[in-house]
């Protein structure tokens, strides 16, 4: 199975936010990041977050950590068409990140 | 600072022939990784290396093999390709030290006829 889950797809309306799920299952992870793909390009480190914490903000992003859950979230603020892209979630625990399959973000006018 | 290099960014290739992917990084980081995405599936570690000097198999190293030439490059080999190995692959670095916050080459789409 997975160790790392993210629904495929999130659709929503310019100017609205964004909320973006994952959930993970090593509660022995240290660190919890956020990638962003645009078409035709790698990865895209957007954020990260110690597991020791709950709350990271950064300008429109905010991510949520529930480590009793093992429930990470990334919150965009007023979406733009620039943030449509592939969101990854990935846990990590020494030197090998683990990523989820990836959300399509769709943000329509 | 151009990060991490690879190439080539696009290749065809036929059932059976060969090739090696390069990857070069210019931070000085100590571990460097191999992706590949298909569609769907989200990124599979194929080999990494933690430091120079030392590689190790991720979760589909079947079909491939590995070069660490030196800290800055890290060379990805296909000895005979085969239909199943078309993907997007990705190259990638980090520091090493814990904190493994990855920088993303921007990709070599292959396709294998």
């Amino acid at each position: 199975g997975e160790d790392v889950e993210q629904s495929l797809f999130l659709s929503v309306r310019e100017g609205d936010s964004s909320v973006i799920n994952c959930t993970y299952t090593d509660s022995s992870s240290t660190y919890l990041y956020w990638y962003k793909q645009e078409p035709g390009a790698g990865l895209q480190l957007l954020t990260y977050i110690f597991s020791n914490m709950d709350m990271k903000q950064d300008q429109r992003l905010t991510v949520l950590l529930n480590k009793k859950d093992k429930h990470l979230s990334l919150r965009i603020a007023d979406t733009q068409t620039g943030d449509s892209a592939i969101y990854f979630c990935a846990e990590s625990m020494g030197y090998i990140p683990t990523f989820g399959r990836g959300t399509s973000l769709i943000v329509h006018p | 600072n151009a990060g991490v290099t690879q190439t080539p960014k696009f290749q065809v290739l036929k059932t059976g022939q060969s090739m090696t992917l390069q990857c070069a990084q210019d931070m000085n980081h100590n571990s460097m990784y191999w992706y590949r995405q298909d569609p769907g599936m989200g990124l599979r570690l194929i080999y990494y290396s933690a430091s120079e000097g030392t590689t190790d198999k991720g979760e589909v190293p079947n079909g491939y093999n590995v070069s660490r030439l030196n800290k800055r490059e890290f060379s990805l080999r296909l000895e005979s390709a085969a239909p199943s190995q078309t993907s997007v692959y990705f190259c990638a670095s980090s520091e090493g030290q814990g904190n493994e916050k990855l920088f993303f080459g921007s990709g070599t789409q292959l396709s294998v006829l």
